[in-house]
C-alpha cells in the first residue's frame, strides 16, 4: 500500500527566511509519480510540481525548488527567500503507475510572518 | 481557458434532505474525481472516472452517495439522505487522461448538514 507522511504539522517562518517543507513516501512499485500542490487560504487546490520515479534531478522554479532523493524516499519542497503570500497548506501526493488515485499526506501549514 | 467549474460553492441543508453537487471538467479532460475534504480525514478520493467510466469507487462512504458522470463535460455526487457528518468541503477535479497526469481541482463546494 502507498502511504505519504509530512511530519511538520505546522510552520512558521518570519518573511524573507528560506523554509523546507518534507515529503518521505512509501510505495512498492518502481514506477511513481510524487506531486505538490497548495492550498491558499481561499481553499482551492493549486497543482504545483509532478515528478516521476525515474527523474531524480531537482526542480527549480524561482523562488521554489524539489529535491527529489530515492534513496531516502523523500520529496522535499524549499520555498527560498519566502514571503507571504507563501502562506498556505502545501500537500504532497503519490500515485503509482497505471492507477490515477492520489494518495495525499496530511499537509503542512505554512505561516509566513511579515 | 476555464478551469473546473463546480456549483454551488456551498450549501446549507437540513439532515435527511438530497444534495446534489455538480462539475463541469476542463474540456478535453479525460478522468474526473471527487474528494471529500475534513479536518479529521484530510483528502480522500470518492470516486474518479475515466471517458465517462467509473472506475474505482472504494472510497464512496456508503450508498448514500453516489456519482454520475453522463458526459464528458458533466458529472453530480449526490448525497440522499444527507446526514450532519458529511459536513465538509467536496473537491472535483480533473486530469487530460489516463496515467499518472497531474490533477486540477476546483474551487470545491462547502457543504454543511444541519
Amino acid at each position: 500500500a502507498q502511504k505519504v507522511t509530512q511530519a511538520q504539522t505546522e510552520i512558521s517562518v518570519v518573511e524573507k527566511e528560506d523554509v523546507t517543507l518534507d515529503c518521505v513516501y512509501e510505495t512498492r512499485d518502481t514506477t511513481y509519480y510524487l506531486f505538490w500542490y497548495k492550498q491558499p487560504p481561499s481553499g482551492e487546490l493549486v497543482f504545483l510540481i509532478r515528478r516521476n520515479s525515474f527523474d531524480e534531478q531537482n526542480e527549480i522554479s524561482g523562488r521554489y525548488s524539489w529535491n527529489f532523493q530515492k534513496s531516502t524516499s523523500s520529496f522535499n519542497f524549499t520555498i527560498t527567500a519566502s514571503q507571504v503570500v507563501d502562506s498556505a497548506v502545501y500537500f504532497c501526493a503519490l500515485s503509482e503507475f497505471g492507477n490515477e488515485k492520489l494518495t495525499f499526506g496530511t499537509g503542512t501549514r505554512l505561516t509566513i510572518i511579515p | 481557458d476555464a478551469g473546473v467549474i463546480q456549483s454551488p460553492r456551498h450549501e446549507v441543508t437540513e439532515m435527511g434532505q438530497e444534495v446534489t453537487l455538480r462539475c463541469k471538467p476542463i474540456s478535453g479532460h479525460n478522468s474526473l474525481f471527487w474528494y471529500r475534504q475534513t479536518m479529521m480525514r484530510g483528502l480522500e478520493l470518492l470516486i474518479y472516472f475515466n471517458n465517462n467510466v467509473p472506475i474505482d469507487d472504494s472510497g464512496m462512504p456508503e450508498d448514500r452517495f453516489s456519482a454520475k458522470m453522463p458526459n464528458a463535460s458533466f458529472s453530480t455526487l449526490k448525497i440522499q439522505p444527507s446526514e450532519p457528518r458529511d459536513s465538509a468541503v467536496y473537491f472535483c477535479a480533473s486530469s487530460p487522461g489516463t496515467g499518472s497526469y497531474e490533477q486540477y481541482f476546483g474551487p470545491g463546494t462547502r457543504l454543511t448538514v444541519t
